[in-house]
């Protein structure tokens, strides 16, 4: 079975520091990894998908990159803002299905 | 709407009754996708339905649990006999097509008593 864990639980930064966040896989026969946002009382924002055959994915400031063999996902936000502030999830699915394996989360807190 | 909405966004109810817990995918979104989120457990998978059908539904917990999917649009996630450890946040997803990056919900935050 996939497990996914983020490493580490809570992060707090200066703003204008870069961000990285960490997430392990323990099956590297994934589809694809995702990386969402989660702001308190609310559902989940897409931020970057990567398909299984991609090393990495860019986005305005953030950047993701994926190496299967180490079963490793990297999340790079540049620039930290206070609006950056949340929680970010990692999931990976093994299948065209798309099912999702969460990992807990990284809580960031960007302060001004 | 433009994105997923889920009804109601909270729900209390007493131990023992049935809820129904209702998604509106976003318009023309094949796939469609529930997770349940809780302190304890994280975010779950529950089932996935790909139009009307649904091929995987190995998260749900109990014969308790049930979903429908009508006219490849609205999902309806239904728990009998609810019980205390029911409490969660239920969230649903849809994407264009399995696979897919998938748009999540705003959730329902149901509460047993």
């Amino acid at each position: 079975k996939q497990e996914v864990t983020q490493i580490p639980a809570a992060l707090s930064v200066p703003e204008g520091e870069n961000l990285v966040l960490n997430c392990s896989f323990t099956d590297s026969a994934i589809y694809n990894l995702q990386w969402f946002r989660q702001d308190p009382g609310k559902g989940l924002t897409s931020l970057l998908l990567i398909q299984s055959s991609q090393r990495e994915q860019t986005s305005g400031r953030l950047n993701a990159s994926l190496d299967k063999s180490s079963g490793r996902s990297t999340l790079y936000i540049a620039a930290s803002q206070p609006g950056d502030s949340a929680t970010y999830l990692c999931a990976a699915s093994t299948d065209s299905w798309g099912k999702l394996q969460f990992g807990a989360g990284t809580q960031v807190v960007v302060t001004p | 709407g433009a994105g997923v909405s889920q009804s109601p966004s909270n729900k209390v109810t007493e131990k023992g009754k049935d809820v129904e817990l209702r998604c509106d995918p976003i318009s023309g979104h094949t796939a469609l996708y529930w997770y349940r989120q809780s302190l304890g457990q994280g975010l779950e998978f529950l089932i996935y339905f790909q139009g009307n059908s649904a091929p995987d539904k190995s998260g749900l917990p109990s014969d308790r649990f049930s979903a429908e999917r009508t006219g490849g649009s609205v999902s309806t996630l239904t728990i009998q006999r609810t019980q205390q450890e029911d409490s969660a946040v239920y969230l649903c997803a849809s994407s264009l097509e399995g696979g897919a990056p998938q748009h999540f919900g705003d959730g329902t935050r149901l509460s047993i008593l």
